[in-house]
């Protein structure tokens, strides 16, 4: 099975600065999608970002951008102008793909502090 | 909030019983996910319905099963529930996939039901 490191599991960034957080994925596939999700403390898991793997350009929404170096299997999110609401868990995900089924590998988080 | 709802939000219960989790997906989605996040494990997959047929099984008890009706909602069983079961149990729902081709599938998730066994 394909496996998700996330090897920062606290991070902390004051208001209005930028901060990135890693993800490396070990895999043989050539074809596969990556994705972002926030949790925040209500817990509910929200979508931040998603990167096709055939895709060359990095994923962004709005303050949210990826760094997807597909050869060195590392998937990094940046956010920008950091906000208070944007403290939360933080999961990177690899999508397996096999004939039945899509499921959602995640790493084992990156908690995130926004200080004022 | 996702479209994707969950029922019972809290559910505590007793070491030995058994609990059934509903999910709704969001409308005109026909796959659903299981996922199981506790501590020590993180999150993890269960198990993948699409349009009523199991597609695909992850890390789930035999103690556990699920189904998914007709009108696409899924239930997922818990019995012999041990100290160990308790966790966040989530149910994501797609639009795809539904067979061969690589299709953009984005899964969505519900609130979660948190579930503790005393």
């Amino acid at each position: 099975a394909q496996t998700v490191t996330q090897s920062q599991p606290e991070m902390s960034v004051q208001e209005a600065e930028t901060v990135t957080l890693s993800c490396t994925y070990d895999t043989s596939e050539s074809d596969y999608y990556l994705f972002w999700y926030k949790q925040p403390p209500s817990r509910q898991m929200i979508l931040v970002i998603r990167q096709e793997a055939y895709k060359q350009q990095n994923a962004t929404e709005n303050r949210f951008s990826v760094n997807f170096q597909k050869a060195a299997k590392s998937f990094s999110l940046k956010i920008s102008d950091s906000q208070l609401g944007d403290a939360a868990m933080y999961f990177c995900a690899y999508r397996e793909w096999s004939n039945s089924g899509y499921a959602l590998n995640f790493g084992k988080g990156t908690s995130l502090l926004v200080t004022p | 909030d996702s479209g994707v709802t969950q029922t019972p939000k809290h559910l505590i219960t007793a070491t030995g019983q058994r609990v059934t989790l509903r999910c709704s997906p969001r409308s005109g989605d026909l796959s659903v996910y299981w996922y199981q996040q506790s501590l020590d494990q993180g999150l993890q997959f269960l198990i993948h319905y699409y349009n009523g047929e199991e597609r695909a099984k992850g890390n789930i008890l035999e103690r556990f099963s699920a189904q998914q009706f007709p009108d696409l909602h899924s239930e997922l069983n818990l019995s012999s529930l041990e100290l160990g079961d308790s966790a966040l149990y989530f149910c994501a729902s797609s639009v795809a996939p539904s067979g061969s081709g690589f299709v953009v599938d984005t899964q969505y998730f519900g609130p979660g039901t948190r579930l503790t066994v005393l």
